[in-house]
């Protein structure tokens, strides 16, 4: 089954303790990215990658890394989560150079709380 | 820069009843449109697209025009169902930019009373 793989689910940290959210696709696809969803924002883009070893800012990549080391995987890592990094996250994918006319598959979502 | 605006929520309807969430956008260039439903728990998943001026996507009795004139990508469904209480997002892709992104709206929140 075609899917975009995040793990975990839930989430729950205390601020400063490094932590990796992973997100794996079998699809084949050459493009990845990050989003965090929040009340009265809707989705807002973290990160992005065209394709291995190419990744890019989105609009709100402060506190964020990324890598691409394998065209199916892009971990996203938070170095030293703060409160405000509480949110829910999604990772996404999609053929070609992103989503002009390819859709883009969206994982589950991964709920993140910081205290 | 591009923009999404659609309606506040939430909408509250009863079962068989018209449904329109507008959307509006702001973008250089020839943008594709999307509507994107996400069912609670779940990730977003495509609804319908349109990707020039005039298209009419559809998908599962919902429908949506791409209007150049009006800037405006509203959906539509006829009789809503139960199973159709999601949030729902209008996005839009701009050919021209590098990010191959989706810039989406806030989101409407739908709830379908029996």
């Amino acid at each position: 089954e075609a899917q975009v793989t995040q793990n975990p689910r839930y989430l729950i940290t205390v601020t400063g303790k490094k932590l990796t959210v992973t997100c794996s696709q079998n699809m084949n696809h050459e493009y990845m990215s990050w989003y965090r969803q929040d009340p009265g924002l809707g989705l807002r883009q973290i990160y992005y990658s065209m394709n291995v070893e190419v990744t890019d800012k989105g609009d709100v990549p402060e506190g964020y890394k990324v890598s691409r080391k394998e065209k199916r995987n892009f971990p996203l890592i938070l170095e030293s989560p703060s409160p405000n990094q509480t949110s829910l996250y999604f990772c996404a994918s999609s053929l070609g150079q992103g989503s002009y006319n390819s859709p883009l598959h969206f994982g589950n979502g991964t709920r993140l709380t910081v205290t | 820069g591009n923009s999404v605006t659609q309606m506040e929520g939430p909408v509250t309807l009863s079962e068989e009843a018209f449904l329109t969430i507008n959307c509006t956008y702001t973008a250089t260039g020839y943008p594709s449109l999307f509507w994107y439903v996400q069912y609670p728990g779940e990730g977003l998943q495509l609804l319908l697209k349109a990707t020039k001026a005039d298209d009419k996507g559809s998908n599962k009795g919902f429908e949506a025009t791409y209007r150049k004139e009006t800037t405006s990508f509203h959906l539509e469904k006829g009789s809503v169902q139960v199973s159709d209480s999601a949030v729902y997002f209008c996005a839009l892709s701009d050919r021209s930019g590098s990010q191959g992104n989706l810039i989406f709206g806030k989101g409407t929140k739908l709830s379908v009373k029996p």
